[in-house]
């Protein structure tokens, strides 16, 4: 079945700075790769997503890359702010977009 | 539009009693899902509803059922809690492709 493997685990980044997460997956077929972002006692919250016929997608400050014949994907934050911590989960779907096998997620913290 | 709701937010039950967990949407999604969240793993996948009236196990099903009430609500129940079931437990809907959870539930086992 597919598996989703997700780096690092945590990252400490300066404010203004970028942060880069990466995931990789094993299901040649997965089409649809969601990013979630989720603040302490909340529920995730979708941010960005791609589907495997683009490379590439920007919404202003938030960026999501894909390498198919790699397998791997990847979310770029730019010009980080102190709202940009929490924890990020990157996900690939299966059975076509039916269901998402989640990576492990990322602790992100911001410093000032 | 409330999105996706879950009731209780918190609960602490004792080893064997049995509990339900209620999600609603009004959102209109045709599919829902229950997720578990655990320090490090990530959210599996315990059971899924692609339609009103069908109901389909998911990564994780064992200790656990559910029941598709109506399209609006998603139910899971614990028959007799296992401490191995402490968790945090998010409902989810999904409109085309995306996925959008509810606050979750924190279910504690002693």
């Amino acid at each position: 079945g597919e598996n989703v493997e997700q780096h690092p685990s945590t990252l400490s980044v300066q404010e203004g700075d970028s942060a880069v997460i990466k995931c990789t997956y094993s299901d040649s077929a997965s089409n649809y790769f969601p990013w979630y972002k989720q603040e302490l006692g909340k529920g995730p919250q979708l941010i960005i997503d791609i589907r495997s016929n683009v490379g590439e997608k920007k919404d202003q400050r938030i960026a999501v890359t894909l390498n198919k014949t790699a397998k791997h994907f990847s979310l770029h934050i730019t010009e980080t702010q102190p709202e940009d911590s929490a924890v990020y989960f990157c996900a690939a779907s299966i059975g076509g977009a039916q269901k998402l096998v989640f990576g492990q997620g990322t602790r992100l913290t911001i410093n000032p | 539009n409330a999105g996706v709701t879950q009731t209780p937010k918190f609960q602490v039950l004792k080893t064997g009693q049995s509990m339900t967990l209620q999600c609603a949407q009004d959102m209109n999604h045709n599919s829902m899902y229950w997720y578990r969240q655990d320090p490090g793993m990530g959210l599996r996948l315990i059971y899924y509803s692609a339609s009103e009236g069908t109901t389909d196990k998911g990564e994780v099903p064992n200790g656990y059922n559910v029941s598709r009430l109506n399209k609006r609500e998603f139910s899971l129940r614990l028959e007799s809690a296992a401490p191995s079931q402490t968790s945090v437990y998010f409902c989810a809907g999904r409109q085309g492709y995306e996925q959008y959870f509810g606050p979750g539930t924190r279910l504690t086992v002693t």
